[in-house]
């Protein structure tokens, strides 16, 4: 069956550390992959977006994302976290054919101060 | 531009008891999803409507579930009767044609008791 995943289910960080969120999905035709965030009390917002092209993508707030297709993988990357940064995380895979967008479980992440 | 606006924000019904949730996705968008979200979890899809027509309902629970979209624009999402199970987050979102982005709105949190 056609999923997401995500292995990390809750990230603890400080400020300034660098931050690797993975997910991994299972598909074997075409996929559109994003990355969701909802900020405590907010609706989910898109992050950043890959369609196609270039697989290093970069979103908002200095998030990057790498599309690996051998590995079936678009990790989340950060340099530096910022305490605002925390939120929960969501992969998600549009299914092309199949039109079905389906998330991941989530990551939630935690920066202190 | 106005995001995806759902209504209401919070429900508290007794189990038994018939419960509705609105959704007005944004104009011109012609993909609707309807997701559920538990604590925790990722979104799980309910429906994806193209227009008016319902073209993924495998995973709504048919037998106390309901949802329309008459016109194409908004939509409703019906439980009835509603179950201690079915307390989590409802959410609504829409997409230009089904192959880009998701917007999202707020949620309806229903809580059953």
């Amino acid at each position: 069956a056609q999923s997401v995943s995500q292995h990390n289910h809750h990230v603890i960080l400080s400020e300034a550390a660098s931050l690797e969120l993975g997910c991994n999905y299972s598909y074997g035709g075409t996929v559109n992959l994003f990355w969701y965030v909802q900020y405590p009390g907010q609706h989910l917002q898109l992050l950043l977006k890959y369609f196609s092209g270039d697989p290093l993508v970069k979103g908002i707030k200095g998030f990057e994302a790498e599309f690996i297709k051998s590995k079936f993988s678009f990790n989340l990357r950060k340099p530096s976290v910022q305490w605002s940064d925390t939120a929960e995380y969501f992969c998600a895979a549009l299914l092309q054919g199949a039109q079905k967008l389906v998330f991941g479980q989530g990551t939630r992440l935690t920066i202190n101060p | 531009e106005a995001g995806v606006v759902q209504s209401p924000r919070y429900k508290i019904i007794e189990k038994k008891q018939p419960v509705a949730f609105w959704c007005n996705p944004i104009s011109g968008h012609n993909t609707l999803y309807w997701y559920l979200q538990n604590l925790g979890q990722g979104p799980e899809l309910l429906i994806r409507y193209e227009n008016e027509e319902a073209v993924d309902d495998s995973q709504l629970p048919k037998d106390r579930f309901s949802a329309e979209r008459l016109k194409g624009v908004d939509s409703t999402l019906k439980i009835q009767p509603a179950e201690l199970g079915d307390s989590a987050v409802y959410l609504c979102a829409s997409s230009f044609d089904g192959t880009t982005e998701a917007f999202f709105g707020q949620g309806t949190r229903l809580t059953v008791v």
